[in-house]
């Protein structure tokens, strides 16, 4: 299957700070990517879905203005979390779909753990 | 909540047994996915089945999916100790979103 990489696997920052993580297709374009949230032993929640070129849609409950996203590439989406604080601490997972053929279904990243302090 | 449910939560079972997983959603879907996921990594995707059919087998997975009572199921036959992952349904509706069902713990003892 398809390649989809997150960098950094793990960050730890300060409370206030922002951290950005991104999300690359490695062999093929991902004319969507998928950001989604994961609590300790808990399920997926989707956060939002990103488009090349267009502003992301966000589920809701999510705040657009602290979590930003980013999809200048058929390539890359990159999620920014900005003025961190603990509870945002969890496991970000982002996934990439093409646009038909095989890359049609949802490939997924190996995710970013965030702790924040 | 858009969540759907599974169960069991969790499953403990002898390698060589088979394990099977309920999974139960809320609204109309296009297909519905099983996902399996070791602790703290990413996703990988077993098996995908279409809303107008009712079974599909891959290797040692089976899965079934019945849409008038919006639930699948998965069995995993002559399980392995390497199976010991977190399994999780995912229905896929418009604009391919994933609703992910919470998830079965599986423990395969060898």
């Amino acid at each position: 299957g398809a390649v989809v990489s997150q960098h950094p696997s793990r960050v730890i920052c300060k409370s206030g700070t922002s951290v950005k993580i991104e999300c690359r297709s490695l062999d093929f374009q991902a004319t969507t990517m998928f950001w989604y949230r994961q609590f300790p032993k808990q399920s997926l929640m989707l956060m939002a879905t990103s488009n090349e070129g267009s502003k992301a849609t966000y589920e809701q409950g999510v705040e657009k203005d602290k979590f930003l996203i980013n999809h200048a590439s058929l390539t890359l989406s990159t999620l920014t979390v900005t003025s961190a604080h603990p509870e945002d601490s969890s496991f970000y997972i982002c996934s990439a779909r093409g646009s038909g053929g095989a890359y049609n279904e949802q490939f997924f990243g190996p995710g970013t753990r965030l702790t924040v302090l | 909540s858009q969540q759907g449910e599974e169960d069991p939560q969790a499953l403990s079972i002898q390698e060589g047994e088979n394990a099977t997983m309920n999974c139960s959603y809320k609204t109309s879907i296009n297909n519905l996915q099983w996902y399996r996921q070791n602790s703290g990594r990413g996703l990988v995707h077993l098996i995908l089945i279409r809303s107008n059919e009712r079974e599909k087998h891959s290797g040692r997975l089976r899965v079934t999916l019945d849409t008038s009572k919006k639930s699948s199921s998965l069995l995993i036959t002559a399980s392995r100790a390497a199976d010991t992952a977190s399994y999780f349904c995912a229905g896929e509706t418009s604009g391919s979103r994933l609703t992910f069902g919470e998830g079965t713990q599986l423990t395969v003892n060898p």
